[in-house]
């Protein structure tokens, strides 16, 4: 079955300097991986995804999150970031088991805080 | 092109109560999902309507039930209210089942007095 992990559930950085929010996931098959933001009492906004095309998906906003199947990995990266990235973002995993129909599994969340 | 619409967006039920959220996809999806967001469990996976066919659901008690109708709106039906049904239920709609793309709408937050 497949599962995503969050390997931060908080992370604080400066305006202007770099994010890194790391996911890892487990997959018995090809995943669709997908980052989703929420700001404060706001639904999901999808960041990215990736669905076995390029390796680097650009998504909205300035971020980006690179697919690495030796390291089971989908990092959400940004290179500066700004106050209205504040916010939680849910690394998510659709389960798709063959001939079922499919699901999206989440992680637990990451909440970033942006300091001035 | 309008967005994942669900009604109403702020709830409050008495214990034992039922209840009705409503979800209205983007015109042309016909994937419907439900998911439960708590502090303590995070996003659930409830259940998942395609065609007006219920194809996958989650590990929630039978109270919690749902439909999908011809035009694909879908609702959500939570009898026997109980305090720790306290959520926001968030509502995705997709344009297939294996979720290339799933957008979500804003959420109904339910509280449980």
């Amino acid at each position: 079955a497949q599962s995503v992990t969050q390997l931060d559930s908080h992370v604080s950085v400066s305006e202007g300097t770099p994010v890194l929010l790391r996911c890892n996931y487990s997959s018995s098959y090809s995943p669709s991986l997908f980052w989703y933001v929420q700001h404060p009492n706001k639904g999901l906004q999808l960041l990215l995804k990736y669905t076995s095309a390029a390796t680097l998906v650009k998504g909205i906003n300035g971020f980006e999150a690179e697919f690495k199947k030796s390291e089971t990995s989908f990092h959400l990266t940004k290179p500066s970031a700004h106050m209205s990235d504040a916010a939680e973002y849910f690394c998510v995993v659709s389960d798709r088991d063959g001939g079922s129909q499919g699901n999206l599994i989440f992680g637990k969340g990451t909440k970033l805080s942006v300091k001035p | 092109k309008a967005g994942v619409t669900q009604t109403p967006r702020y709830l409050i039920k008495t214990r034992g109560q039922q209840v009705t959220l409503s979800c209205s996809p983007i015109s042309g999806h016909r994937s419907v999902s439900w998911y439960q967001q708590t502090p303590g469990q995070g996003l659930q996976f409830l259940f998942e309507y395609f065609s007006e066919t219920q194809r996958n659901k989650g590990n929630f008690p039978g109270r919690f039930s749902g439909r999908q109708f011809s035009n694909s709106r879908s609702e959500m039906n939570v009898s026997t209210l109980e305090l720790g049904d306290s959520a926001l239920y968030l509502c995705a709609s997709s344009y297939r089942w294996d979720y290339t793309e799933a957008f979500f709408g804003q959420g109904t937050r339910l509280t449980v007095v």
